[in-house]
């Protein structure tokens, strides 16, 4: 099975700017959750999408949305860009067949805020 | 979910064990133990997870202590492609899945030749 890919890899924008990051889970996988990845907070969790809704978020402001498609595939957008989010977007899917569901992870997605 | 608790960096020699271990003394009856790494600026890679009994795969083996407060992941012949981050997270199953993994710092292993 192909892993989760994760588009664009890398992404440079300015403050102000918005973005959207897109991912594609493992197939069959029905659950993506994000993360974000910075230097001084390390891996921090955003939000859960499973069967197109929202069903947790993590510790973040409102620019901070996403939406997960029929497909299953997920994307999030950051609107009013700050220098602050900069970081290492990752996206990771899990099956939810019950018990310990193990979540696989993209490559990220590298953006800068200038 | 638990706390856990990690050498923030640890040396092996090529070719020989690594035995990375993690400290969850806090951990509850319904909580897994996950292993994941992350190589520079990658993905985090899955490594292996368990609940009580001790786990073997591909990559690694954990070994989980009767008492469940701390576990140790061996990487039975370190290669310097072993080199990374290497989280221990312990997850909740609630809510229909483990959906949120609880990074802390990590170890730093750096395989050397």
């Amino acid at each position: 099975k192909a892993g989760v890919t994760q588009t664009p890899r890398y992404l440079i924008k300015t403050r102000g700017q918005q973005v959207t990051l897109s991912c594609s889970p493992i197939s069959g996988h029905r659950s993506v959750s994000w993360y974000q990845q910075t230097p001084g907070q390390g891996l921090q969790f955003l939000f859960e999408y499973f069967s197109e809704t929202q069903r947790n978020k993590g510790n973040f402001p409102g620019r901070f949305s996403g939406r997960q498609f029929s497909n299953s595939r997920s994307e999030m957008n950051v609107s009013t860009l700050e220098l602050g989010d900069s970081a290492l977007y990752l996206c990771a899917s899990s099956s939810l067949t019950g018990g310990a569901d193990t979540q696989y992870f993209g490559p990220g997605t590298r953006l800068t805020v200038l | 979910d638990a706390k856990t608790t990690q050498p923030p960096s640890m040396d092996c020699a090529e070719g020989r064990a690594a035995n990375l271990p993690c400290n969850h003394s806090t951990i509850s009856g319904n909580e897994y133990v996950y292993w994941y790494r992350q190589i520079h600026s990658q993905g985090p890679q899955y490594i292996i997870h368990g609940l009580k009994n001790n786990e073997t795969n591909e990559m690694a083996s954990l070994i989980i202590t009767e008492d469940r407060k701390s576990s140790t992941l061996i990487l039975p012949h370190a290669t310097l492609r072993d080199t990374a981050v290497y989280y221990c997270i312990v997850s909740r199953y609630s809510g229909g899945s483990n959906y949120k993994l609880t990074f802390g710092k990590g170890t730093l292993l750096t395989v050397n030749p």
